[in-house]
């Protein structure tokens, strides 16, 4: 199956900085790479995805990047502002490719705390 | 529209015991799944559904039960809890399938002792 692999765990930036997050996946087949931010006593919240036909994508101060080759994506958070501060997974799913469960497989999240 | 709705938000329970997890959505999408959340693991997936009647096991189903006799419901059952099973459970819900933004409930925190 799938296997998904995100770094850092934790990440501490100054508001007004830029921040990254990277993750790895295993499974060629995957086709979507959606992010969700999750704060504390609450769900996870899609912020941006992207598809494997697209190698980039951008909504206001939050992009994505996908290298199909290298089997790794991105999330680039600029001008970070404290309520940018929660914990962001990463996830892929292959659906459609003709194997496996229909579901998501995360990444372990990674805890961005934003310094004021 | 109220979403994805999960009830109860927290529970206790002793071991052996059964209970179900409610979950509700009312934007009328076919597909629905449940996940488990535990400390550093990230988020695993247990049951979903494609739509009324059609269930399928996720990644870690074992010990638990699941059905969708409606678009709407689809709980989720701890036929005899364990220790194990102590971890935040969350409801999802999309249009069709898992390649779809998935609108997750507030989940439920779940204690067996």
């Amino acid at each position: 199956g799938e296997n998904v692999e995100q770094h850092p765990s934790t990440l501490s930036v100054q508001e007004g900085d830029s921040a990254v997050i990277k993750c790895t996946y295993s499974d060629s087949a995957s086709n979507y790479f959606p992010w969700y931010k999750q704060e504390l006593g609450k769900g996870p919240q899609l912020i941006i995805d992207i598809r494997s036909n697209v190698g980039e994508k951008k909504d206001q101060r939050i992009a994505v990047t996908l290298n199909k080759t290298a089997k790794h994506f991105s999330l680039h958070i600029t001008e970070t502002q404290p309520e940018d501060s929660a914990v962001y997974f990463c996830a892929a799913s292959n659906v459609g490719s003709g194997g496996g469960a229909d579901g998501l497989t995360f990444g372990k999240g990674t805890h961005l705390i934003i310094q004021p | 529209n109220a979403g994805v709705t999960q009830t109860p938000k927290f529970q206790v329970l002793k071991t052996g015991q059964s209970m179900t997890l409610q979950c509700a959505q009312d934007m009328n999408h076919e597909y629905m799944s449940w996940y488990r959340q535990d400390p550093g693991m990230g988020l695993r997936l247990i049951h979903y559904s494609v739509g009324a009647g059609i269930t399928d096991q996720g990644e870690v189903p074992n010990g638990y039960n699941v059905s969708r006799s409606t678009t709407e419901d689809f709980p989720l059952r701890l036929l005899s809890a364990a220790p194990s099973q102590t971890s935040v459970y969350f409801c999802a819900s999309s249009m069709t399938y898992s390649n779809q933004p998935q609108h997750f409930g507030d989940g439920t925190r779940l204690s067996i002792l």
